[in-house]
């Protein structure tokens, strides 16, 4: 079953800007993990952000974490073309096995 | 290292043919799994395996899937009279135990079922 949903759908910007993308889940976790796909293909790992933790850098990403309002955003700065792919969220809610969202689209246009 | 890797990487079958789709974790990995992914969707669990321990099949969508890991490493997906249904990308994963640890995943073999 689905538990993390990404949110928008799709995101359209420029290269050089600022991408934010937002994932919700239902039940209580141990940790969230922000994947990146890149034609349909493999995913990617890009971050894990265990449950005690509020904010976590890599890199040119930033992910939060709210427990209290089952949320998390990807931060995604300076954006650059190599950047476009989907972006998943996944969530181990009921154990082992991650439960992914439907994904956000990135588009980033030189 | 080497990462996950899985063949085919692409698989066009007629429908009522059997398949078999091959992963190969990375090594050292105790904890295995298969994903599904249809078109722009999320993915979907199928199987794990951790160890030694018997396989949770909770996420086997019917029982023309099955799944065996053999000597605790390489593992094979078996989909037997394919559907045009099953079309989908088929995704492995290893984790160095299980739970909390991160999933790393394999390029995926693309089914097509005619």
């Amino acid at each position: 079953s689905q538990q993390g949903e990404e949110d928008p759908q799709a995101l359209s910007i420029q290269e050089g800007e600022n991408a934010t993308m937002n994932c919700s889940y239902k039940t209580s976790i141990n940790n969230l993990q922000w994947y990146r796909q890149n034609s349909g293909r493999g995913l990617v790992h890009l971050i894990l952000i265990r449950s005690n933790e509020r904010e976590k850098h890599s890199g040119r990403l930033r992910v939060t974490l709210d427990t209290s309002k089952k949320s998390s955003s990807l931060l995604i700065t300076a954006s650059r073309a190599a950047d476009t792919a989907s972006y998943f969220c996944a969530t181990d809610g009921s154990g082992y096995a991650l439960n992914f969202g439907k994904g956000t689209s990135l588009l980033v246009t030189p | 290292g080497a990462g996950v890797s899985q063949s085919p990487s692409n698989k066009v079958t007629e429908k009522g043919k059997d398949v078999e789709l091959r992963c190969d974790p990375i090594s050292g990995h105790t904890a295995l799994y298969w994903y599904r992914q249809s078109l722009g969707q999320g993915l979907e669990f199928l199987i794990y395996f951790q160890g030694n321990s018997a396989p949770d099949k909770s996420g086997l969508p019917s029982d023309r899937f099955s799944a065996e890991r053999t000597g605790g490493s390489v593992s094979t997906l078996t989909i037997q009279r394919t559907q045009q249904e099953d079309s989908a990308v088929y995704l492995c994963a290893s984790s160095l135990a299980s739970g909390t640890d991160t999933q790393y995943f394999g390029p995926g073999t693309r089914l097509t079922v005619l």
